[in-house]
């Protein structure tokens, strides 16, 4: 256990509506990232904020859109679903901001697009 | 950005034997390299590490090394064992940035 937590576990849904994924971090970790991970794609970073601000972006599209709150949990919102969205979204916490922070991913949340 | 790209995508190994995955990337100013493991239906996990500034690092049988010339860094594994099969990922950064990561390597070792 990475003590990483990710909520839902699945989450089935239609083309064209709009869901939340949730993180929570580890304790102590300041930065969280979000990647989707499908079959040809391999890990495909999203996003990652550190203390409550975009840090870097990856190839997220404009329909998704992620925070990261207060008490440093972070969502990701992904909006407008499409058949393609389908994949395994995994969040990862670290220490600090910079890429040389071991990343410890939570359990992932599979979404199916229906 | 960093591109980083491993071969091969599947590797069959029998067990005991060794297996090599060789990944490659393109910003030269990249200086760290980490590698994780992912089990089927589990999350990727760290390995192991490497910073530019040493060629090669060991933790019991795996190792990895670096061509920084070349831009390429490589895992070992020796004596390869039924639970190292998985899917490998290799990833790059500069450090401040993000790290890229490749596309994974499955690894299949035959009993």
């Amino acid at each position: 256990d990475s003590g990483v937590t990710q909520t839902p576990k699945h989450l089935i849904t239609a083309t064209g509506q709009r869901v939340t994924l949730r993180c929570s971090p580890r304790s102590g970790d300041l930065s969280v990232y979000w990647y989707q991970q499908s079959l040809d794609q391999g890990l495909q970073f999203l996003i990652q904020y550190y203390n409550g601000e975009e840090r870097a972006k990856g190839n997220i599209l404009e329909r998704f859109s992620a925070q990261q709150f207060p008490d440093l949990h972070s969502e990701l919102n992904l909006s407008s679903l499409e058949l393609g969205d389908s994949a395994l979204y995994f969040c990862a916490s670290s220490v600090g901001g910079s890429g040389f922070n071991e990343q410890f991913f939570g359990p992932g949340t599979r979404l199916t697009v229906l | 950005g960093e591109n980083v790209e491993q071969h091969p995508s599947t590797l069959s190994v029998q067990e005991g034997d060794s297996a090599v995955i060789k990944c490659t990337y393109s910003d030269s100013a990249s200086n760290y390299f980490p590698w994780y493991k992912q089990e089927l239906g589990k999350r990727p996990q760290l390995i192991i590490d490497i910073r530019s500034n040493v060629g090669e690092k060991k933790d019991q049988r795996i190792a990895v090394t670096l061509n920084k010339t070349a831009k390429h860094f490589s895992l070992h594994i020796t004596e390869t064992q039924p639970e190292d099969s998985a899917v490998y990922f290799c990833a790059a950064s500069h450090g401040n940035n993000r790290l890229a990561f490749g596309k994974g390597n499955q690894v299949v070792v035959i009993p």
